[in-house]
């Protein structure tokens, strides 16, 4: 079966670092993508990774390891508005969004 | 960046009724969009995925004749809950794509409540 894994909640300091990671394992792989999705509202978009290495895109980074079936998103000097749930989510074979749960981060003054 | 609007944003319904939700992007053509729903602290769950002038393709486990979507044109795609229950009271997400399968456009969501 198809299963992504990722973190229910995680708690970190405003200004802070914190790396929520995702492990995966599907049937074929075409990509990786992270969504940012406040309560209620639709998923944006934040990063998609294909190769294996780091993208960072201002204070946000996403890494890959495809051998591993593994990917981190990291968050740099965390603001209070970061408070959200992250997804992570892997296009396999069939060009389908397979989707993790989500990992509900709580930011904290 | 692409748009995609949804309407309505809430819904508050009667049991056994219908209701229909509207998906529209707004500055691009969609050759595909997808229906997902999701419940309160859950992910997101594919329900169909409807390519323009064809019939919408169903995961497994929903039920075509109780959630139907039409996809008649580039731009809009509307979802139709016939005979709606509570248990399908839920956040309803519609996301578009111009063909590109490694980009979709998610709308800003349904709240759907059946009493």
């Amino acid at each position: 079966g198809q299963n992504i894994d990722q973190p229910t909640e995680m708690t970190a300091t405003e200004g802070a670092i914190v790396q929520i990671n995702c492990t995966y394992q599907t049937s074929g792989f075409n990509g990786l993508f992270w969504y940012q999705q406040h309560a209620g509202e639709a998923p944006t978009f934040l990063s998609y990774n294909v190769l294996d290495g780091l993208e960072e895109k201002g204070r946000f980074s996403s890494f890959l390891s495809r051998s591993k079936g593994y990917s981190y998103l990291l968050l740099k000097e965390l603001q209070m508005k970061d408070s959200a749930s992250y997804l992570c989510a892997v296009l396999d074979s069939n060009y389908q969004l397979i989707w993790g749960a989500g990992t509900k981060l709580i930011i904290k003054p | 960046g692409a748009v995609v609007s949804q309407h309505p944003s809430r819904v508050i319904c009667k049991s056994g009724t219908s209701v229909k939700i509207e998906c529209r992007s707004l500055d691009f053509q969609a050759t595909t969009m997808f229906w997902y729903r999701q419940f309160p602290k859950k992910s997101l769950m594919l329900m169909a995925t409807s390519n323009e002038g064809s019939k919408a393709t169903y995961e497994q486990g929903v039920e075509k004749d109780k959630f139907l979507i039409n996809h008649a044109s580039l731009t809009l795609s509307t979802l139709t809950v016939t005979s709606a229950h509570p248990e399908d009271s839920s956040f309803y997400i519609c996301s578009a794509s111009d063909g590109d399968v490694h980009e979709q456009y998610f709308g800003p969501g349904t709240r759907l409540t059946v009493t």
